[in-house]
């Protein structure tokens, strides 16, 4: 079985900040993640993913995670907050295992507030 | 390309009635996935096709779900009677076709935009 924890159900940051997002995950095989953003009024809008290789996984809109195996993590980071960065931020873990066809195990949600 | 649509994007319904949702996948995409989230909790799985065939129904909520792909394009979810714990986001999801590490758990999975479900 798989979940997915994100720590903080509300994170508020002034513009021009770090963001930082975190996401712990439990998996049997190993995991590929992803983080997804929803906008108000939106769908779900793929951000970033990892699947293998490099652990350092590059998105849009300037954001990136890094896989730490060791700890069990997928932190989404962005150096510099814009206020067109809130909204609310999904991680989740799928299993590509065998003959897997990789339905996708969601954390609850952190919503990201810009302050101005 | 066009991209997950779903139908309609709200709906109000009494509790006791019957609602049906639409999802319109990514045309050649195989896997179509249904995802339910209740306010104040986490989005979840509710079942998938492949094609025409539910492949995993394990995450349905009860026997007033009912979901169908007929001819493996668009998929419908009816709930029917409607209960109040039934309101919620429903979202439906496509991928490429594929298994494991070149399924799509690789190539990701597409969103629609979701349908916002109120039984009063």
């Amino acid at each position: 079985a798989q979940s997915v924890t994100q720590l903080g159900s509300h994170v508020s940051v002034s513009e021009g900040a770090l963001v930082l997002l975190r996401c712990n995950y439990s998996s049997s095989v190993p995991p590929y993640l992803f983080w997804y953003v929803q906008y108000p009024n939106q769908g779900l809008q793929l951000l970033l993913k990892y699947t293998t290789g490099a652990t350092l996984v590059k998105g849009i809109n300037g954001f990136e995670a890094e896989f730490k195996k060791s700890e069990t993590s997928f932190h989404l980071t962005k150096p510099s907050a814009h206020m067109s960065d809130a909204a609310e931020y999904f991680c989740a873990v799928s299993n590509a295992g065998g003959t897997s066809y990789g339905k996708l195990t969601f954390g609850q949600g952190t919503i990201l507030t810009v302050h101005p | 390309e066009a991209g997950v649509t779903q139908f309609p994007s709200h709906s109000v319904i009494e509790k006791g009635q019957t609602v049906t949702l639409r999802c319109d996948p990514i045309s050649g995409h195989d896997n179509l996935y249904w995802y339910r989230r209740v306010m104040g909790k986490e989005i979840k799985f509710l079942l998938h096709f492949v094609k025409e065939s539910k492949q995993d129904e394990s995450g349905m909520p009860n026997n007033r779900f009912l979901a169908e792909r007929t001819g493996g394009t668009y998929s419908t979810l009816k709930v029917q009677p409607a209960e109040l714990e039934d309101s919620g986001v429903y979202f439906c999801a496509s991928s490429q076709p594929g298994q494991g590490a070149k399924g799509p758990a690789n190539y990701g999975y597409t969103f629609g935009s979701g349908t916002r479900l109120t039984v009063v």
